[in-house]
Order: structure tokens, then C-alpha cells, then sequence
């Protein structure tokens, strides 16, 4: 069936490191894929998306390519801020009459100053 | 515009009781749908609706119910309240889901 996998947090980095989270997916068709982020005590706020292969989807520095010969979704940002510091999930849509949303578990991240 | 709105934030029940989350937006979204999140678990969906009249179940419906009289609400009906619907509960919509939803700020619902 259709599923996200994303790497297992937390993970824990320095003002201005380099943020990667992985996100793999397993969907028949071509879904669209998504980042949401989701700060403490709030709800979820879509933070990129992208719906065909080879899209980069990309805000507030973050950025993620669909890649189809990998399905893979990787979630990326080149300077990371103590504003950063959230839970991230990793979600695909594949569409058809129900359009459901599948997310990942999601991953914490913490950015020390 | 005020997006999607849940009530309540908070709510405490004893097992056995019964109560409704509420979930309105008014972006005129056809698509809408419920989620509970629990550590280590991620976002699951419950119930989701395709538009008005339309419902149908997600991954953990049991304990739930739903009914989409108008484009606007989409309440969550637990009927018979268990300490395992203790959780966050998430409504979200979205007008056209290859886009991506817009998600409530959610119902904490403890069950004692």
C-alpha cells in the first residue's frame, strides 16, 4: 500500500548547521508529496510541496525534490535557525476519488543557539 | 478569514461519555478530513469527506462517527468515550488535495 517513511528523530543541531531529514515513500502512481511543519502547541502548516518527478518544492530557505527513481523526498535547508526547532512530517496525496493524505511519524528538530 | 477552526482546544471526558469535536472553515473547501496524532505515530486519518452528503472511512474509524451536512462543518461524534481516544484531534480541508490541506489547531481530548 501507499506509505511514507522518514528518518527517526530527534535530531539535534548548531545554529547555521546543515539540515537534512530523509523521507521516503512507497505509492502506486505519481503522487504529490509534501512537507508540513508543525511548531509546539500549534497545528500542522503545509511548508513546501511538489507534485510531479523532478519538482523542487522550496520556502523559507527549506527545500525538497521529488526524486521518482529513488522515492525519495528529502527535506533540506542550508542554515538552520533556533526558529527552525519543530516537528517536521513528510506526506504524499496519490489522488484518485478519495485524495487522502498519508503522513509519515515525523521527525523532531531541535536547533541549539 | 478565519481558516479551519476546532472546538474546543482542550476537553477532558470520562470513559463512557459521549461528545462532539467541531470542525468549521469557511474557505468553501470541498475536501475535509480528521486526524488524531499520537507520539511516535505520526498524523492517522479517522473519517474524511470528498464534500457535502460524502463520508467515508480512513485508517482508525472505529469509535468514530461523522456526517457532512454542509460544505462548512465536518463534526467527530465519539460515541461511547475509551482512554485509548485520548490524543490530539486534527481537522483539516483543502480544495483540491494535490495542493495540500490547511489544518486546524487542534482538539487535546483527554479520556479518564
Amino acid at each position: 500500500g501507499n506509505s511514507v517513511t522518514q528518518m527517526e528523530g530527534p535530531v539535534t543541531l548548531s545554529e547555521e548547521a546543515f539540515l537534512t531529514i530523509n523521507c521516503t515513500y512507497t505509492a502506486t502512481g505519481y503522487p504529490s508529496l509534501f512537507w508540513y511543519v508543525q511548531y509546539p502547541g500549534e497545528g500542522l502548516q503545509l511548508l513546501l510541496k511538489a507534485t510531479k518527478a523532478d519538482d523542487k518544492g522550496s520556502n523559507k530557505g527549506f527545500e525538497a525534490t521529488y526524486r521518482k527513481e529513488t522515492t525519495s523526498f528529502h527535506l533540506e535547508k542550508g542554515s538552520v535557525q533556533v526558529s527552525d526547532s519543530a516537528v517536521y512530517f513528510c506526506a504524499l496525496n496519490y489522488g484518485g476519488a478519495t485524495n487522502k493524505l498519508i503522513f509519515g511519524t515525523g521527525t523532531l528538530l531541535a536547533v541549539q543557539p | 478569514n478565519a481558516g479551519v477552526t476546532q472546538t474546543p482546544k482542550f476537553q477532558v471526558l470520562k470513559t463512557g461519555q459521549s461528545m462532539t469535536l467541531q470542525c468549521a472553515q469557511d474557505m468553501n473547501h470541498e475536501y475535509m478530513s480528521w486526524y488524531r496524532q499520537d507520539p511516535g505515530m505520526g498524523l492517522r486519518l479517522i473519517h474524511y469527506s470528498v464534500g457535502a452528503g460524502i463520508t467515508d472511512q480512513g485508517e482508525v474509524p472505529n469509535g468514530y462517527n461523522v456526517s457532512r451536512s454542509t460544505t462548512e462543518d465536518f463534526p467527530l461524534r465519539l460515541l461511547s468515550a475509551a482512554p485509548s481516544q485520548t490524543s490530539v484531534y486534527f481537522c483539516a480541508s483543502s480544495p483540491r488535495p494535490a495542493d495540500g490541506y490547511t489544518f486546524g489547531s487542534g482538539t487535546r481530548l483527554t479520556v479518564v
